[in-house]
């Protein structure tokens, strides 16, 4: 079975800090995905990896980072925490042509 | 923007009626498909039907696709009480094949 792991489940840190998220999947995947899942808005893609060292951005980026420096891991960077960035985020990957996509357990951050 | 929009945003039934959920979406895609989350918890492919498919079977998940009117369903039979859980639609964005867009989900909630 696939399997995503992600860093922790819960988070807690305040406003300005740097924080990073874990994203690690164990199935040789080309293709991995961050999105964040607020009430109301469903999920939203922030950014995705193709391949090691390579980025693109979804549809919300602003405010975050991400590397991918192995194939097996890609971590997500908020460079300075802010309130407005408190929210559930998902990991997911998927093969490279293929569209079923493998999810994370989650990581519900908090920002204070 | 939202893609696929999902309808109704709750629904509450007993243990052993059908299920039946809608998604809406706006463009024109080259599959759906529907996937499940557990509170708090990543989500998990349920099931995915082509462009050129009308309706898909598997197990006691029934989905159709109506291209004509740019929206899916999502019946569950006989369900049960583990079925409880936020249902949600997902299409393809485009020529990444992978890249999807979700929709805000529907929140089932089945009583034993």
């Amino acid at each position: 079975d696939v399997k995503v792991t992600q860093s922790s489940r819960y988070l807690v840190k305040r406003t300005g800090e740097k924080v990073f998220l874990e994203c690690v999947q164990d199935m040789d995947h080309e293709n991995m995905f961050w999105y964040r899942q607020d009430p109301g808005l469903g999920l939203r893609l922030i950014y995705f990896s193709y391949d090691v060292k390579m980025k693109e951005k979804g549809d919300i980026p602003e405010g975050y980072s991400v590397s991918r420096e192995k194939k097996e891991r890609f971590s997500l960077i908020l460079e300075s925490a802010s309130t407005n960035q408190t929210s559930m985020y998902l990991c997911a990957s998927n093969l490279y042509g293929s569209y079923e996509q493998f999810f994370g357990p989650g990581t519900r951050l908090t920002v204070l | 923007s939202q893609q696929g929009e999902e309808d109704p945003q709750a629904l509450s039934i007993q243990e052993g009626e059908n299920a039946t959920m809608n998604c809406s979406y706006k463009t024109s895609i080259n599959n759906l498909q529907w996937y499940r989350q557990n509170s708090g918890r990543g989500l998990v492919h349920l099931i995915l039907i082509r462009s050129n498919e009308r309706e898909k079977h598997s197990g006691r998940l029934r989905v159709t696709l109506d291209t004509s009117k740019k929206s899916s369903s999502l019946l569950i039979t006989a369900s049960r009480a583990a079925d409880t859980a936020s249902y949600f639609c997902a299409t393809d964005a485009g020529a990444s094949g992978s890249r999807l867009t979700f929709g805000e989900g529907t929140q089932l909630t089945v009583n034993p």
